[in-house]
């Protein structure tokens, strides 16, 4: 399977500020998403990154709030702006390798963020 | 109605016994279904799937799909404490649009007791 990295693996802001997520695969992916899992809760997926154009987000993230880049097969941003101790989570990137119904996904090792 | 449901528990069960973990889905359609373990302060990682009725067995492990019932199951057998964990069910729905957009339960907090 392919190595997942991402950067940083945690991080402690103050509010008002902004902190990008790097994800980066060690080989080309077919799908790439972001989710959210907050402290208790499941995974809820925040958007995925689409390579070269614009990330499709979920009900109830907007991307001005969750800025999202894929310029390549291997590489995206996330990026939490104008923080609130709201945004404290982990934040995991998952890729999917191929297109069939079986194709499973990967996770990074995730970001673990801490707003003050 | 929750899209995927499963109790968090915790799940106790004592070493070399059976766990066994439970799931519902709502999507009638639902095309694959995933088991995800999860270590505290770690990542999901896959277990196994299934996508046809009836049993899947890996190792110690078996999935249990029943699609009429909307019901998952994953058995554990001759359960360790190294097997303590929360244990995450995915549903990728008919209308995923063929993205792969899971869904993911809260998943089921499992303690093996020595």
């Amino acid at each position: 399977s392919a190595v997942i990295s991402q950067k940083p693996s945690r991080d402690i802001c103050q509010r008002g500020t902004s902190l990008t997520i790097q994800c980066q695969v060690d080989s080309q992916v077919t799908m790439m998403f972001w989710y959210r899992q907050q402290p208790g809760q499941s995974l809820t997926l925040i958007a995925t990154a689409n390579q070269g154009s614009e990330a499709t987000y979920e009900s109830g993230f907007v991307i001005d709030k969750f800025p999202i880049s894929r310029p390549n097969l291997t590489f995206s941003t996330l990026t939490v702006s104008n923080m609130s101790p709201e945004d404290s989570s982990i934040y995991l990137c998952s890729v999917v390798f191929g297109t069939s119904s079986t194709d499973t996904q990967y996770f990074g090792p995730g970001t673990r963020l801490t707003v003050l | 109605q929750k899209e995927v449901e499963q109790n968090s528990g915790p799940l106790s069960v004592p070493e070399g016994a059976i766990a066994s973990l439970n799931c519902t889905y709502s999507d009638r359609g639902s095309q694959s279904f995933f088991w995800y373990r999860q270590y505290s302060g770690k990542s999901p990682e896959l277990i196994m799937f299934i996508y046809s009725n009836g049993d899947k067995e890996d190792g110690r492990f078996t999935a249990q799909l029943n699609k009429a019932s909307q019901y998952v199951s994953l058995l554990i057998r001759d359960s360790q404490p190294s097997d303590s964990a929360t244990y995450l069910c995915a549903v990728l729905p008919m209308n995923s649009g063929g993205y792969q957009k899971v869904t993911f339960g809260i998943g089921t907090k499992l303690q093996v007791i020595p």
